[in-house]
C-alpha cells in the first residue's frame, strides 16, 4: 500500500521564521504535490513536482518555494512566514494520472 | 477551464438515511472525477473514480456515484448512512491538458449523522 508520510503533525512557527515541511513517499510516484487546506475552499494547490529537480507553480505559489533532490522526498519551504500561511497542508503523490495518495497533514500555526 | 462546485457545505442525516451529497462540474476535456474522503486529523482518502465507461462507480464503503454527461454531475450516495461515515467529503475533476495529472477539488461537504 502506498504511504505518503509528513514529517510533523503540528508545526508552530513564529512571524519571519524559515519554515520546512517534508514529505516522503515509498511507492516511486513521479509526481508530488503540495495543498493547503482551509475551511470553505477545500484543497488549494501551491507546487507540483513531476520529476526530480522539476516543479511547476500551482494555484497559489506566492510566499513559497520546493524543494526536490530526491525522487521520493518533497519539501515546501516558507521563506518568511506570515500569520495568513496558517493552515493545513497536505502533501500527496501519484503515478501518471492515476489518484493521488495523501499524506496526514501537517498543521502549521504562525505566531 | 475546470470546475467542482459541491453544493452544501454541511449535510445532516440520520443513522440509517439515505446519503446523498451532490457535485457539479464543468470540463473542457473527457473528466475524470474522483470522490475522496477526510476523516477528522487525517489526510485523504480515495472512495471512488470514474474515468470511462459504466457511469456507476462503486466505491469503498458502500458508496456509489453516477457520472451523468448531460446534467454534469457526480453525485455521491449511500442508501444507508452509518455512523462512521461522518467525515469530510470532496469532489474533484482532473484538470486538462497537459495538467492532467492535477485534479481541481471542490470545497467539500462536511456529513454529520445523527443517531
Amino acid at each position: 500500500d502506498v504511504k505518503v508520510t509528513q514529517s510533523s503533525r503540528y508545526l508552530v512557527k513564529r512571524t519571519g521564521e524559515k519554515v520546512f515541511l517534508e514529505c516522503v513517499q515509498d511507492m516511486d510516484h513521479e509526481n508530488m504535490f503540495w495543498y493547503r487546506q482551509d475551511p470553505g475552499l477545500g484543497l488549494r494547490l501551491i507546487y507540483f513536482s513531476y520529476d526530480v529537480k522539476m516543479k511547476e507553480k500551482g494555484d497559489i505559489p506566492e510566499g513559497y518555494s520546493v524543494s526536490r533532490e530526491k525522487k521520493e522526498r518533497f519539501s515546501l519551504i516558507l521563506e518568511s512566514a506570515s500569520t495568513n500561511q496558517t493552515s493545513m497542508y497536505l502533501c500527496a503523490s501519484s503515478y501518471s494520472n492515476q489518484p493521488q495518495h495523501f499524506g496526514d497533514g501537517t498543521r502549521l500555526s504562525i505566531l | 477551464a475546470q470546475s467542482v462546485t459541491q453544493l452544501g457545505s454541511h449535510v445532516s442525516v440520520s443513522e440509517g438515511a439515505l446519503v446523498l451529497l451532490r457535485c457539479n462540474y464543468s470540463s473542457s476535456v473527457p473528466p475524470y472525477l474522483f470522490w475522496y474522503v477526510q476523516y477528522p486529523n487525517q489526510g485523504l482518502q480515495l472512495l471512488l473514480k470514474y474515468t470511462t465507461g459504466a457511469t456507476l462507480v462503486k466505491g469503498i464503503n458502500g458508496f456509489e456515484a453516477e457520472f451523468k454527461k448531460s446534467e454534469t454531475s457526480f453525485h455521491l450516495t449511500k442508501p444507508s448512512a452509518h455512523m462512521s461515515d461522518a467525515a469530510e467529503y470532496f469532489c474533484a475533476v482532473r484538470r486538462g491538458g497537459s495538467s492532467a495529472s492535477k485534479i481541481i477539488f471542490g470545497s467539500g461537504t462536511r456529513l454529520s449523522i445523527r443517531p
